[in-house]
């Protein structure tokens, strides 16, 4: 089976530019998360989908936004894109709340 | 903001011996996991432990939570070289999924 893949694995974009960022779960994987890891830091929580609905929201501003498809795939946008944005952006998707996350390898977007 | 901080930040020990580092956090919790990451590369799941359970094993993994003080130890018995990496408490604040890491301990394992 495959795991969570996320694409594409590496990004630069300019600031004020728009991203998006995609990710497949793993196949029965309802729920997808989406977390920001800064260099040298711990991953942040930005969103969670479970059945395409909104689950969660960390303490990001409205330039993020997310959703996810019927097929449980996700997209992350961020639009007016910021210095500070750059980041591993890390996707997570998992079969229920006592299970873990199976992580992507992410996307390393670096805006310039 | 993070939910948890792991101590030490960083741990440098010779291949064979034991690893300790251990995770506070603030609230209460649901569930905590324990994941490993590779110099920036995707996370993987290591062990979960719910609330109700005070110690976890998993190979050379062994796990505690002690929720009256809102810790959890991470122990890794014989360690390899191949060990090396950032490891990663993280903690519900709610139920579902929505898990919050803390800040990392980096180690490293002496060949």
């Amino acid at each position: 089976d495959a795991g969570v893949t996320q694409s594409p694995t590496h990004l630069i974009k300019t600031r004020g530019q728009h991203v998006t960022l995609r990710c497949s779960p793993i196949s029965g994987h309802k729920s997808v998360s989406w977390y920001q890891q800064v260099l040298g830091q711990g991953p942040q929580f930005i969103f969670q989908y479970y059945e395409k609905e909104e689950r969660g929201r960390g303490n990001f501003p409205d330039r993020f936004s997310a959703r996810q498809f019927p097929n449980y795939s996700s997209e992350l946008n961020v639009n007016a894109l910021l210095l500070g944005d750059s980041a591993l952006y890390l996707c997570a998707s998992s079969s229920g709340q006592f299970y873990g996350y199976t992580f992507g390898s992410g996307t390393r977007l670096t805006v310039v | 903001s993070q939910q948890g901080e792991e101590d030490p930040q960083a741990l440098s020990i010779q291949e064979g011996e034991n690893a300790t580092m251990n995770c506070s956090y603030k609230t209460s919790i649901n569930n905590l996991q324990w994941y490993r990451q590779n110099s920036g590369r995707g996370l993987v799941h290591l062990i979960l432990i719910r609330s109700n359970e005070r110690e976890k094993h998993s190979g050379r993994l062994r796990v505690t939570l002690d929720t009256s003080k809102k810790s959890s130890s991470l122990l890794i018995t014989a360690s390899r070289a191949a060990d090396t990496a950032s490891y990663f408490c993280a903690t519900d604040r709610t139920t579902g999924n929505q898990f919050y890491f803390g800040t990392g301990t980096s180690l490293t394992v002496i060949p």
